[in-house]
Protein backbone atom coordinates (compact mmCIF):
# COMPACT_ATOMS: atom_id res chain seq x y z
CA UNK A 1 0.00 0.00 0.00
CA UNK A 2 1.22 3.54 -0.53
CA UNK A 3 2.68 5.56 1.94
CA UNK A 4 1.19 8.90 2.95
CA UNK A 5 2.70 11.94 4.26
CA UNK A 6 0.12 14.43 6.71
CA UNK A 7 1.18 17.58 8.57
CA UNK A 8 1.67 16.40 12.37
CA UNK A 9 -0.66 19.10 13.46
CA UNK A 10 -3.35 21.61 12.36
CA UNK A 11 -5.57 24.31 14.37
CA UNK A 12 -8.63 25.82 13.09
CA UNK A 13 -11.21 27.99 14.52
CA UNK A 14 -14.57 26.85 15.70
CA UNK A 15 -17.09 27.53 12.71
CA UNK A 16 -14.39 27.76 9.82
CA UNK A 17 -13.20 25.10 7.56
CA UNK A 18 -10.62 22.66 8.16
CA UNK A 19 -8.51 21.44 5.32
CA UNK A 20 -6.71 18.60 5.92
CA UNK A 21 -3.35 17.93 3.41
CA UNK A 22 -2.39 14.63 2.44
CA UNK A 23 0.20 13.36 0.07
CA UNK A 24 0.05 10.16 -1.79
CA UNK A 25 2.84 10.43 -4.39
CA UNK A 26 3.13 6.94 -5.02
CA UNK A 27 -0.20 5.85 -4.93
CA UNK A 28 -1.44 2.82 -7.43
CA UNK A 29 -4.36 3.40 -10.03
CA UNK A 30 -6.32 0.75 -8.32
CA UNK A 31 -5.86 2.50 -4.91
CA UNK A 32 -8.43 4.59 -3.14
CA UNK A 33 -7.93 6.88 -0.95
CA UNK A 34 -9.04 6.69 2.97
CA UNK A 35 -9.95 9.24 5.98
CA UNK A 36 -10.65 8.16 9.22
CA UNK A 37 -10.48 9.92 12.73
CA UNK A 38 -9.69 8.93 16.33
CA UNK A 39 -11.46 10.97 18.99
CA UNK A 40 -9.05 10.63 22.33
CA UNK A 41 -10.06 7.09 23.44
CA UNK A 42 -12.11 6.07 20.81
CA UNK A 43 -12.03 3.18 17.81
CA UNK A 44 -11.00 5.09 14.92
CA UNK A 45 -14.25 6.27 12.82
CA UNK A 46 -14.71 6.27 8.88
CA UNK A 47 -15.39 9.67 7.49
CA UNK A 48 -15.09 9.15 3.42
CA UNK A 49 -13.07 7.65 0.73
CA UNK A 50 -12.67 8.10 -2.81
CA UNK A 51 -10.85 7.04 -6.15
CA UNK A 52 -10.53 9.57 -8.56
CA UNK A 53 -13.48 11.81 -8.59
CA UNK A 54 -14.16 14.29 -5.45
CA UNK A 55 -16.30 13.17 -3.03
CA UNK A 56 -19.13 14.59 -0.30
CA UNK A 57 -20.86 13.38 2.67
CA UNK A 58 -22.34 14.19 5.40
CA UNK A 59 -19.42 14.44 7.67
CA UNK A 60 -16.92 16.20 4.58
CA UNK A 61 -15.32 16.51 1.19
CA UNK A 62 -12.91 14.86 0.02
CA UNK A 63 -10.85 16.61 -2.89
CA UNK A 64 -8.56 14.44 -4.86
CA UNK A 65 -6.29 16.11 -7.35
CA UNK A 66 -6.12 15.27 -11.04
CA UNK A 67 -2.93 13.14 -10.94
CA UNK A 68 -4.35 11.95 -7.61
CA UNK A 69 -0.63 12.63 -6.12
CA UNK A 70 -2.56 14.40 -2.68
CA UNK A 71 -5.85 14.92 -1.49
CA UNK A 72 -7.67 16.81 0.99
CA UNK A 73 -10.15 16.38 3.61
CA UNK A 74 -12.68 19.16 4.26
CA UNK A 75 -14.68 20.03 7.30
CA UNK A 76 -16.98 23.00 5.93
CA UNK A 77 -17.89 24.25 9.79
CA UNK A 78 -15.59 23.19 12.40
CA UNK A 79 -16.75 21.92 15.73
CA UNK A 80 -14.96 21.57 19.22
CA UNK A 81 -16.12 17.51 19.14
CA UNK A 82 -14.05 17.66 15.21
CA UNK A 83 -10.70 18.14 17.29
CA UNK A 84 -9.11 14.29 16.83
CA UNK A 85 -6.61 12.60 15.27
CA UNK A 86 -6.77 12.26 11.52
CA UNK A 87 -5.82 9.39 9.24
CA UNK A 88 -5.35 9.43 5.98
CA UNK A 89 -4.05 5.83 4.08
CA UNK A 90 -4.09 4.64 0.56
CA UNK A 91 -5.01 0.67 -0.29
CA UNK A 92 -6.52 -1.05 -2.64
CA UNK A 93 -9.98 -2.27 -1.50
CA UNK A 94 -9.81 -5.11 -1.43
CA UNK A 95 -6.90 -5.83 0.26
CA UNK A 96 -8.81 -5.46 3.30
CA UNK A 97 -6.47 -4.41 6.39
CA UNK A 98 -5.37 -0.37 6.98
CA UNK A 99 -2.09 0.48 7.77
CA UNK A 100 -2.51 3.62 9.72
CA UNK A 101 0.40 6.31 9.82
CA UNK A 102 0.97 9.18 12.78
CA UNK A 103 -2.12 11.05 11.40
CA UNK A 104 -2.67 14.83 12.04
CA UNK A 105 -3.94 16.27 15.01
CA UNK A 106 -6.39 18.87 14.11
CA UNK A 107 -7.50 20.96 17.46
CA UNK A 108 -9.97 22.95 17.08
CA UNK A 109 -10.61 26.02 19.37
CA UNK A 110 -13.16 28.39 20.33
CA UNK B 1 -22.26 3.09 9.23
CA UNK B 2 -22.23 -0.36 9.74
CA UNK B 3 -21.59 -0.71 13.66
CA UNK B 4 -18.95 -3.03 15.69
CA UNK B 5 -19.33 -3.52 18.97
CA UNK B 6 -16.85 -4.63 21.75
CA UNK B 7 -16.80 -5.71 25.01
CA UNK B 8 -15.18 -4.66 27.25
CA UNK B 9 -14.81 -1.52 27.24
CA UNK B 10 -11.87 -1.68 29.72
CA UNK B 11 -10.73 -4.36 32.06
CA UNK B 12 -7.98 -4.31 34.65
CA UNK B 13 -6.03 -7.60 35.31
CA UNK B 14 -3.66 -9.38 37.69
CA UNK B 15 0.02 -10.31 36.01
CA UNK B 16 -0.24 -13.55 34.78
CA UNK B 17 -3.95 -13.98 34.16
CA UNK B 18 -5.94 -14.31 30.95
CA UNK B 19 -7.91 -11.86 29.54
CA UNK B 20 -10.66 -12.01 26.62
CA UNK B 21 -12.08 -9.34 24.54
CA UNK B 22 -14.99 -9.83 22.09
CA UNK B 23 -15.41 -7.73 19.04
CA UNK B 24 -19.20 -8.47 16.87
CA UNK B 25 -20.65 -6.88 14.34
CA UNK B 26 -24.01 -5.54 14.96
CA UNK B 27 -25.88 -5.07 11.53
CA UNK B 28 -23.77 -7.07 9.25
CA UNK B 29 -21.63 -10.07 8.74
CA UNK B 30 -17.81 -9.73 8.75
CA UNK B 31 -15.77 -12.21 6.91
CA UNK B 32 -12.71 -10.67 7.79
CA UNK B 33 -12.12 -8.77 11.49
CA UNK B 34 -8.76 -7.20 12.24
CA UNK B 35 -6.79 -6.66 15.66
CA UNK B 36 -5.13 -3.47 16.34
CA UNK B 37 -3.08 -2.50 19.30
CA UNK B 38 -2.82 1.37 20.59
CA UNK B 39 -0.02 2.12 23.13
CA UNK B 40 -0.42 6.31 24.28
CA UNK B 41 0.38 8.47 22.05
CA UNK B 42 1.13 6.16 19.12
CA UNK B 43 -0.59 5.26 15.88
CA UNK B 44 -2.98 1.86 15.65
CA UNK B 45 -0.67 -1.35 15.09
CA UNK B 46 -2.14 -4.30 12.98
CA UNK B 47 -1.77 -7.69 15.32
CA UNK B 48 -3.85 -9.98 13.31
CA UNK B 49 -6.12 -10.79 10.60
CA UNK B 50 -8.82 -12.66 11.81
CA UNK B 51 -11.23 -14.61 8.97
CA UNK B 52 -14.24 -16.93 9.67
CA UNK B 53 -13.80 -20.42 10.34
CA UNK B 54 -9.40 -20.69 9.82
CA UNK B 55 -6.85 -19.40 11.16
CA UNK B 56 -5.46 -16.34 11.90
CA UNK B 57 -3.11 -14.58 10.14
CA UNK B 58 -0.57 -12.59 12.32
CA UNK B 59 1.89 -9.38 11.83
CA UNK B 60 5.24 -9.81 12.24
CA UNK B 61 6.42 -9.69 15.78
CA UNK B 62 3.18 -10.95 17.20
CA UNK B 63 3.04 -13.85 19.01
CA UNK B 64 0.13 -16.50 18.38
CA UNK B 65 0.24 -18.22 21.60
CA UNK B 66 0.01 -14.78 23.80
CA UNK B 67 -2.85 -13.09 21.74
CA UNK B 68 -5.30 -16.15 20.89
CA UNK B 69 -8.12 -14.88 18.35
CA UNK B 70 -11.03 -16.84 17.39
CA UNK B 71 -13.79 -16.10 14.76
CA UNK B 72 -16.39 -18.72 15.08
CA UNK B 73 -19.19 -16.66 13.67
CA UNK B 74 -19.85 -14.24 11.13
CA UNK B 75 -20.84 -11.69 13.58
CA UNK B 76 -17.94 -12.47 16.48
CA UNK B 77 -14.21 -12.63 16.83
CA UNK B 78 -12.38 -13.00 20.12
CA UNK B 79 -9.19 -11.81 21.41
CA UNK B 80 -7.37 -13.48 24.56
CA UNK B 81 -4.44 -12.00 26.16
CA UNK B 82 -2.86 -14.86 27.84
CA UNK B 83 -0.71 -14.67 30.90
CA UNK B 84 -0.90 -11.27 30.54
CA UNK B 85 1.98 -9.19 31.75
CA UNK B 86 2.03 -5.04 32.48
CA UNK B 87 3.90 -4.41 29.26
CA UNK B 88 0.76 -5.96 27.52
CA UNK B 89 -1.66 -3.00 28.79
CA UNK B 90 -2.85 -1.09 25.37
CA UNK B 91 -5.56 -0.13 23.70
CA UNK B 92 -7.02 -3.02 22.14
CA UNK B 93 -9.19 -1.83 18.70
CA UNK B 94 -10.96 -4.50 16.00
CA UNK B 95 -12.38 -3.77 13.04
CA UNK B 96 -14.47 -5.70 10.56
CA UNK B 97 -15.38 -5.27 6.70
CA UNK B 98 -18.07 -7.42 5.63
CA UNK B 99 -18.57 -9.95 2.63
CA UNK B 100 -18.59 -8.45 -1.21
CA UNK B 101 -20.04 -5.76 -2.87
CA UNK B 102 -18.60 -2.64 -0.98
CA UNK B 103 -15.15 -0.54 -1.58
CA UNK B 104 -13.88 -1.71 1.71
CA UNK B 105 -14.88 0.58 4.27
CA UNK B 106 -13.90 -0.98 7.68
CA UNK B 107 -15.66 0.17 10.74
CA UNK B 108 -14.10 -0.04 13.84
CA UNK B 109 -15.28 -0.81 17.60
CA UNK B 110 -14.80 1.35 20.68
CA UNK B 111 -11.68 -0.46 21.51
CA UNK B 112 -10.86 -1.84 25.10
CA UNK B 113 -8.59 -0.57 27.30
CA UNK B 114 -6.75 -3.16 28.95
CA UNK B 115 -4.61 -2.39 32.46
CA UNK B 116 -2.39 -5.18 33.84
CA UNK B 117 -1.40 -4.75 37.31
Amino acid sequence: DAKTTQPPSMDCAEGRAANLPCNHSTISGNEYVYWYRQIHSQGPQYIIHGLKNNETNEMASLIITEDRKSSTLILPHATLRDTAVYYCIVRVASRGKLTFGQGTILTVHP
Amino acid sequence: GAVVSQHPSWVICKSGTSVKIECRSLDFQATTMFWYRQFPKQSLMLMATSNEGSKATYEQGVEKDKFLINHASLTLSTLTVTSAHPEDSSFYICSASGSGGNTGELFFGEGSRLTVL
